[in-house]
Parts: C-alpha cells; sequence; structure tokens
C-alpha cells in the first residue's frame, strides 16, 4: 500500500526559507504531488515531480529522490498568505487516484 | 475555464433527510472524485467516475450514493446520515486517470460543509 509521512506543524517569519518534508513508501511509484490547502478552502496544485531532482516554480520549488522515498517543499521569500496547510499525495497503486498525507500546517508571522 | 464548482457551499441537514450535493465541471475532464475532509485531516477518497461510469468506490457506506448524469457533472446523494458524517465534501476532476502529469493533476471544487444534526 501507499504510506505518506509529513511534519504536523512548522513556523516561520515572513522573508524566511522553509523546508517541508515528505517521506513515502509505495507500491511502484507514478510520481509525487504537492498540494495547498488554506483552511476553509480547496486544495490547489503547487507541483508534481516523476524524476529525481529539483523543479522550481518561481518562490516555490520541490525535490525528489526516489531512491530515498523522499520529497521536500522549498518556500522562499515567505509571505503571510503562505500560511496554509502543505499536503504531500501520491497517486494509489492503480493509479486512479491520489493518496494524501496528513498535511503540514505552516504558520508565518511577520 | 479552469474551475470545478459545487453546490451548496453549506448544508445542515438531519439524520432522516435526503440531500444531494452537486459538482459540475467544463475543462473536458473525463475522471471526477468525490473527497470527503474532516477538520484537521487530509482528503480521504470515497468515489472515481472515470467515463461516466464508477471506477472506485472506497468502500463508503451505502448512505452516500453517487451518480454521474453526464461528463460534466457529478452527484453525491445522501441518506440517512449520521452526525460522524459531518465533514468537508470534495470535488474534483482530472483529464483522465492514468498515465502523464495532466492526467493526475486534479482540480478541486471550493467543497460543501455539511453538518448533520
Amino acid at each position: 500500500g501507499q504510506n505518506i509521512d509529513q511534519p504536523t506543524e512548522m513556523t516561520a517569519t515572513e522573508g524566511a526559507i522553509v523546508q517541508i518534508n515528505c517521506t513515502y513508501q509505495t507500491s511502484g511509484f507514478n510520481g509525487l504531488f504537492w498540494y495547498q490547502q488554506h483552511a476553509g478552502e480547496a486544495p490547489t496544485f503547487l507541483s508534481y515531480n516523476v524524476l529525481d531532482g529539483l523543479e522550481e516554480k518561481g518562490r516555490f520549488s520541490s525535490f525528489l529522490s526516489r531512491s530515498k522515498g523522499y520529497s521536500y517543499l522549498l518556500l522562499k521569500e515567505l509571505q503571510m498568505k503562505d500560511s496554509a496547510s502543505y499536503l504531500c499525495a501520491v497517486p494509489n497503486q492503480a493509479g486512479t487516484a491520489l493518496i494524501f498525507g496528513k498535511g503540514t500546517t505552516l504558520s508565518v508571522s511577520s | 475555464d479552469t474551475e470545478v464548482t459545487q453546490t451548496p457551499k453549506h448544508l445542515v441537514m438531519g439524520m432522516t433527510n435526503k440531500k444531494s450535493l452537486k459538482c459540475e465541471q467544463h475543462m473536458g475532464h473525463r475522471a471526477m472524485y468525490w473527497y470527503k475532509q474532516k477538520a484537521k485531516k487530509p482528503p480521504e477518497l470515497m468515489f472515481v467516475y472515470s467515463y461516466e461510469k464508477l471506477s472506485i468506490n472506497e468502500s463508503v457506506p451505502s448512505r452516500f450514493s453517487p451518480e454521474c448524469p453526464n461528463s460534466s457533472l457529478l452527484n453525491l446523494h445522501l441518506h440517512a446520515l449520521q452526525p460522524e458524517d459531518s465533514a468537508l465534501y470534495l470535488c474534483a476532476s482530472s483529464q483522465d486517470l492514468k498515465g502523464t502529469e495532466e492526467t493526475y493533476e486534479q482540480y478541486f471544487g471550493p467543497g460543501t460543509r455539511l453538518t448533520v444534526t
């Protein structure tokens, strides 16, 4: 089956850099997703990694190491609006739906 | 248009009521999903429809009954719910079920906040 682990909570200050880690165990691998979810809102897509390495998209970057079963989401130049839950997700074994980790709640303070 | 819409936004129902949640997308996506999300928990998959046919039912109780009338619409019929069914119900769609990044990337609706009294 699929198992995903990520920290429950993190705090940081405006302008800082924060790294949110995710480790996973999967039967087969079809890529790893990061979603952002603000309180009371729907998750929104941030990134998808299927090959090893770093993918950069503006202030957000995502890294994957398939051999280590490890990914991280890097947020630079933090802003207050980045306070949200960050969900790591992998497709299920059949590749037909996403299995989400418990999410990391990031609080950004001034 | 990259929007998934859901109605109603909020719903309060008694345990003997029958109600329906509605979801709509006009992106031409062929896969649609229902997720249930409790407070401070990740979304949990309930149902997956692919090409208007039920593809996955994650052992959801029969008091939840999904329906896909056409490729743009997805309903969730609710009957005889329990207070523990109170949650945020999220609908999502993706281009297809398998294959590339495009097929896996799911677009979520804003959700229906359901309270069962």
